[in-house]
């Protein structure tokens, strides 16, 4: 499996509070990926990067932000977390743009907004 | 924007029975890329179709390419109980963009 490591892997909060997930690769990958998993409505991408501080919106970017100030890690931030962004977030890294390349995935991080 | 569907959402099979499960675009696919996830698991990659009528396999799955580059279909031949989880298809046109997947059950 690819070199990707996401933290935590499990987390619990509460409404209104911010939470920061991170993924950090250690395949040198130009591109990285923030998607979230819900049922019924398979993988969705929240943001994503393709170099050093540049990244992008994804289909449902609205109340997430993302940085990444170093190749290795991409970071993904709520601000203000809500109960409809509990879900099973993943982080995927590719060598070349998604749709040339395979994209590889991290084990993810199970969120639980109370 | 690019829609992907993908059908069945759930298939539960007899053990041995074969199995296959399809991706539809309204638009034309540069290519396609198909990954299975298993319970717990990650998406995880399994290959990629570029050319029109383009047909793979990898030991007892086919993977094809529709000659309009609009659909793709994944078949599993003789079901074992590894072959379970959810698989994917994926294109990457204008919109990153996963299809809903299918969940393959087995009964053994």
């Amino acid at each position: 499996d690819a070199g990707i490591t996401q933290s935590p892997r499990h987390k619990v909060t509460e409404t209104g509070t911010p939470v920061t997930l991170r993924c950090h690769q250690t395949e040198n990958h130009r591109y990285m990926y923030w998607y979230r998993q819900d049922p019924g409505h398979g993988l969705r991408l929240i943001h994503y990067s393709y170099g050093v501080k540049d990244t992008d919106k994804g289909e449902v970017s609205d109340g997430y932000s993302v940085s990444r100030s170093k190749t290795e890690d991409f970071l993904l931030t709520l601000e203000s977390a809500t109960s409809s962004q509990t879900s099973v977030y993943f982080c995927a890294i590719s060598e070349s743009p998604s749709f040339n390349q395979p994209q590889h995935f991290g084990d993810g991080t199970r969120l639980s907004i109370l | 924007g690019q829609q992907v569907m993908q059908i069945p959402q759930y298939q539960h099979v007899q053990e041995g029975e074969d199995f296959t499960t399809y991706c539809n675009s309204s638009t034309t696919l540069s290519n396609i890329q198909w990954y299975k996830q298993r319970p717990g698991g990650h998406p995880v990659f399994l290959i990629q179709l570029v050319k029109s009528g383009e047909v793979k396999k990898q030991k007892r799955l086919t993977f094809q390419f529709g000659e309009a580059k609009k659909n793709s279909s994944l078949h599993i031949t003789a079901t074992q109980t590894t072959d379970v989880g959810t698989y994917f298809c994926y294109s990457g046109n204008e919109k990153l963009t996963f299809g809903t997947g299918t969940r393959l059950t087995i009964i053994p």
